[in-house]
């Protein structure tokens, strides 16, 4: 049980076109999800904390005209980096945590590698 | 603000080697402390926690115990695994409701050889 998946796993784009990311709740229902970004060799970054049905949440520095994040039901969760650029490039990486009782643990999902060309 | 740090990789190993991945911490009260485990290909899974001082976390032969004093929670197996090879990410959380912002420290790859 608990797993998130994500769609696509890798994507390849060019400057000034978007691109969107799915992150779905593949066996529970996700009261909130998160979306991290991960450079190499980092730590996992959190940039943004939604919860279905209400606007995100972006952590100080994240752009969120830039990083639209929608969260229209309890199983999905997308992203959406706008107007990209090479320096967008990244892996990113979504959670869910849901559920009863109330756990607060989170299920990551495999990430996504967005390459901007 | 709250941080985590441990130790760099990448850390090689001989299948039955004892490992010992360090994590030190720095944060205000009382986090819950984690690992997570990245296998090749996949997310993040949670492998064990400690929510209080002097609590061991263990799982899959696997432990850690929360070290207040030191601020530590350094992961220790005594006999690791080809299968044990992955990337570790130590975090921390700060406690109570809502509170659910999980700090990871910058994760350590782990190759064990046969």
């Amino acid at each position: 049980g608990a797993v998130v998946s994500q769609h696509p796993s890798r994507v390849i784009c060019k400057s000034g076109t978007s691109v969107k990311i799915e992150c779905r709740s593949l066996d529970f229902q996700a009261t909130t999800m998160f979306w991290y970004r991960q450079f190499p060799k980092q730590s996992l970054m959190l940039m943004a904390t939604s919860n279905e049905g209400s606007k995100a949440t972006y952590e100080q520095g994240v752009e969120k005209d830039k990083f639209l994040i929608n969260h229209a039901s309890l199983t999905l969760s997308t992203l959406t980096v706008t107007s990209a650029h090479p320096e967008d490039s990244s892996f990113y990486i979504c959670s869910a945590r849901g559920g009863e009782g109330g756990t607060y643990e989170q299920y990551f999902g495999p990430g996504t590698r967005l390459t901007v060309t | 603000g709250d941080s985590v740090t441990q130790m760099e990789g990448p850390v090689t190993l001989s299948e039955e080697a004892f490992l010992t991945i360090n994590c030190t911490y720095t944060a205000t009260g009382y986090p819950s402390l984690f690992w997570y485990v990245q296998y090749p290909g996949e997310g993040l899974q949670l492998l064990l926690k400690a929510t209080k001082a002097d609590d061991k976390g263990s799982n899959k032969g696997f432990e850690a115990t929360y070290r207040k004093e030191t601020t530590s929670f350094h992961l220790e197996k005594g006999s690791v695994q080809v299968s044990d090879s992955a990337v570790y990410f130590c975090a921390l959380r700060q406690q109570g409701e809502g509170s659910e912002k999980l700090v990871f420290g910058k994760g350590t790859k782990l190759t064990v050889n046969p």
